[in-house]
């Protein structure tokens, strides 16, 4: 079975101050993570993937199979960066097929 | 290039009655997902077509069912409603539907059932 965690459902920072969001994840095979990214009134859309190993808006992403957790991190919090972060999985095989188990997100909020 | 395309916004029916729900994917995306998301069990998996069948499902009941036309477009359906399937429903489309082919999600049909 595919399980995602995100322990915090609420985080608060201050702008400029570095912002860490955990994720941790259970799945027998071999995972693809993702972070997507809710702004306020927008559509969910994807922030990054593990497998492009890109650094999307200041934020970074590194798979860590051995502790199965894919953290979400930024140096230096902005103001824009407040939203609702979920972390998702899908099997990395191809066979899928349009499923993305979800975490129950993190509100993370910046403040002046 | 258009985004995924979700009508209508907003539903109002009544327990028992049945709802379909519409979902107009990115031109050359074949693959197309279906959400559930509600407060207590946030984003929950529905089922996926791609070339007009269905190649996967989650764990809900029968009442619930799709299908996808040749353009790509997909429709929901919810058949004798109850109060809990009152839930935020979003599509999301990919070109594959595969791990490697991101997600691309409207901004959902809102679904509130009386």
């Amino acid at each position: 079975a595919q399980r995602v965690t995100q322990p915090e459902k609420l985080l608060s920072v201050f702008k400029g101050a570095p912002v860490e969001l955990k994720c941790n994840y259970s799945y027998s095979g071999s995972p693809e993570l993702f972070w997507y990214v809710q702004y306020s009134r927008q559509r969910l859309q994807l922030l990054l993937r593990h497998i492009s190993r890109e650094s999307i808006k200041g934020f970074t992403a590194d798979l860590n199979k051995g502790e199965t957790s894919f953290h979400l991190k930024k140096p230096f919090a902005q103001e824009e960066d407040s939203a609702m972060y979920y972390c998702a999985l899908t099997s990395a095989g191809g066979t899928s097929y349009g499923k993305l188990t979800f975490g129950q997100g993190t509100i993370l909020t910046v403040h002046p | 290039k258009a985004g995924v395309t979700q009508t209508p916004r907003y539903l109002i029916k009544t327990r028992g009655q049945q709802v379909t729900l519409s979902c107009s994917p990115i031109s050359g995306h074949r693959s197309v997902s279906w959400y559930q998301q509600t407060p207590g069990q946030g984003l929950q998996f529905l089922f996926e077509y791609f070339s007009e069948t269905q190649r996967n499902k989650g764990n809900f009941p029968g009442r619930f069912s799709g299908r996808q036309f040749s353009n790509s477009r997909s429709e929901m359906n919810v058949s004798t409603l109850e109060l809990g399937d009152s839930a935020l429903y979003l599509c999301a489309s990919s070109r594959t539907g595969g791990g490697n082919s991101p997600l691309h999600f409207g901004n959902g049909t809102r679904l509130t059932v009386t």
